[in-house]
């Protein structure tokens, strides 16, 4: 079946970068955009950006410009989020979810990975 | 403050049927599709509707979307323990040069 699996939590402090990885299996990796989703604790989704994995192509949110870079290595059919200058305002769940219907349906989701800033 | 706007609660007793809203603006809801998620305690958001009102395979039809103008709404028969979780709509907007956007999200307890 479709899965996409995510690398497990991270605690990183104020100033520095994290990388999430995100690996599909159960369908063609470049046939279909990885959207990027994050959740602060006890609040809403936040997109953050795609990446389309056959071209490398990328669009992100205006908010993430200039901090966030997604990434793919399609010989192993994983993406990559990363996140630079962490904040504490950054601890949340990050989820990857495939993108369908021009990458505005996600369908599924990664189990999310838990990335907390703290000095 | 999100750019698509839920009641942050909604309620019902087993059997009953509930309505959770989502009003957005022209540049989203009105000319862009609405999806609905479902997620779950402790989980990851689950599709629940595509389109407007599509069910992906899997998705029981007690769960109904529907879209007017710039506004959709979930509508959940038959209600029941399980359906208790937090329910998010999105659409694309088209400002900005494009983003995904969500609903604050609504938590359906179930009496």
């Amino acid at each position: 079946q479709v899965q996409l699996v995510q690398s497990g939590a991270e605690v990183k402090k104020p100033g520095a970068s994290v990388k999430v990885s995100c690996k599909a299996s159960g369908y063609t990796f470049s046939t279909y955009d990885i959207n990027w989703v994050r959740q602060a604790t006890g609040q809403g989704l936040e997109w953050m950006g795609w990446m389309n994995p056959k071209s490398g192509n990328t669009g992100y949110a205006r908010k993430f410009q200039g901090r966030v870079t997604m990434t793919r290595n399609t010989s192993m059919s994983t993406a990559y989020m990363e996140l630079s200058s962490l904040t504490s305002e950054d601890t949340a769940v990050y989820y990857c979810a495939r993108g369908l219907d021009n990458s505005r349906e996600f369908d599924p989701w990664g189990q999310g990975t838990l990335v907390i800033v703290s000095s | 403050q999100s750019v698509l706007t839920q009641p942050p609660s909604a309620s019902g007793t087993p059997g009953q049927r509930v309505t959770i809203s989502c009003s957005g603006s022209s540049s989203n809801i009105g000319g862009n599709y609405v999806y609905w998620y479902q997620q779950l305690p402790g989980t990851a958001p689950k599709l629940l509707i595509y389109r407007n009102d599509q069910r992906p395979s899997g998705v029981r039809d007690r769960f109904s979307g529907s879209k007017s103008g710039n506004s959709a709404s979930l509508a959940i028969s038959g209600l029941r323990s399980e359906d208790e979780a937090y329910y998010y709509c999105s659409s694309w907007d088209d400002r900005l040069s494009g983003s995904v956007v969500f609903g604050g999200g609504t938590k359906l307890t179930v009496l």
